[in-house]
């Protein structure tokens, strides 16, 4: 049972676009929203995340919007840049540093 | 100053046999994992130990076996490889504790390919 849904599977955006990326969960219990970026042959690292008692986390270009009466919560790039292409994970977790990682979505951003 | 580091980076091995990843993190951290990640990048947790008790224990075969020496470091051996055990596993680590907003800190990965 994927506890964590992420979609789209990959998006191609054109450079100083907005790359837009959600997920949704089940498990009520979550309560910490982490973003992982993944570069090619390289292990994840985390890049932004948010707990459910704010609605918005903004870093640079970077912003989480959590919807936590729809168990949603999305990242949005803006000004998207050809050094963001990556894989994102979403995550969240309930507690014990144990995380639930969505699909993953592989972002292309084009020139 | 590698934070998280993992031998080897490649694994090529044949079915049947038994091998080791080791995994050291100068990070200071008590709490550390093995994540398993599928041809589809899917990222699974399997293992995480908090200053050398294992505290996570997912459902992994028993031919999967993690042992932490100390707390900087967590190896894992596996018994009688099998294709389906062909993935990227990566070790990470985080600072313990009953919060769960700690940063886990992933290392660059070991693939293993079984023929």
């Amino acid at each position: 049972q994927q506890q964590v849904k992420q979609s789209p599977q990959s998006l191609i955006v054109q450079k100083g676009g907005i790359s837009i990326i959600n997920c949704a969960y089940e498990n009520t219990a979550f309560d910490y929203f982490p973003w992982y970026q993944q570069f090619p042959g390289k292990g994840p690292a985390l890049l932004i995340a948010i707990r459910p008692d704010v609605s918005e986390k903004k870093e640079g270009r970077f912003t989480i919007s959590f919807n936590k009466s729809a168990k949603q919560f999305s990242l949005h790039i803006m000004d998207s840049q050809p050094g963001d292409s990556a894989t994102y994970f979403c995550a969240a977790t309930g507690g014990g540093n144990k995380l639930t990682f969505g699909t993953g979505t592989q972002l292309k951003v084009e020139l | 100053d590698t934070a998280v580091s993992q031998t080897p980076k490649y694994l090529v091995t044949q079915m049947g046999n038994d091998k080791s990843i080791k995994c050291e993190q100068n990070l200071g951290h008590d709490t550390m994992y093995w994540y398993k990640q599928d041809s589809k990048k899917f990222l699974k947790i399997m293992f995480s130990y908090n200053n050398k008790e294992l505290i996570i224990n997912e459902t992994v075969p028993n031919r999967f076996s993690p042992k932490s020496p100390d707390k900087a470091h967590l190896n894992l051996h596996i018994n009688s490889l099998e294709l389906g055990d062909s993935a990227v596993y990566f070790c990470a680590s985080s600072q313990a504790g009953l919060a769960a907003y700690n940063e886990q800190f992933f290392g660059p990965g070991t693939r293993l390919t079984v023929l």
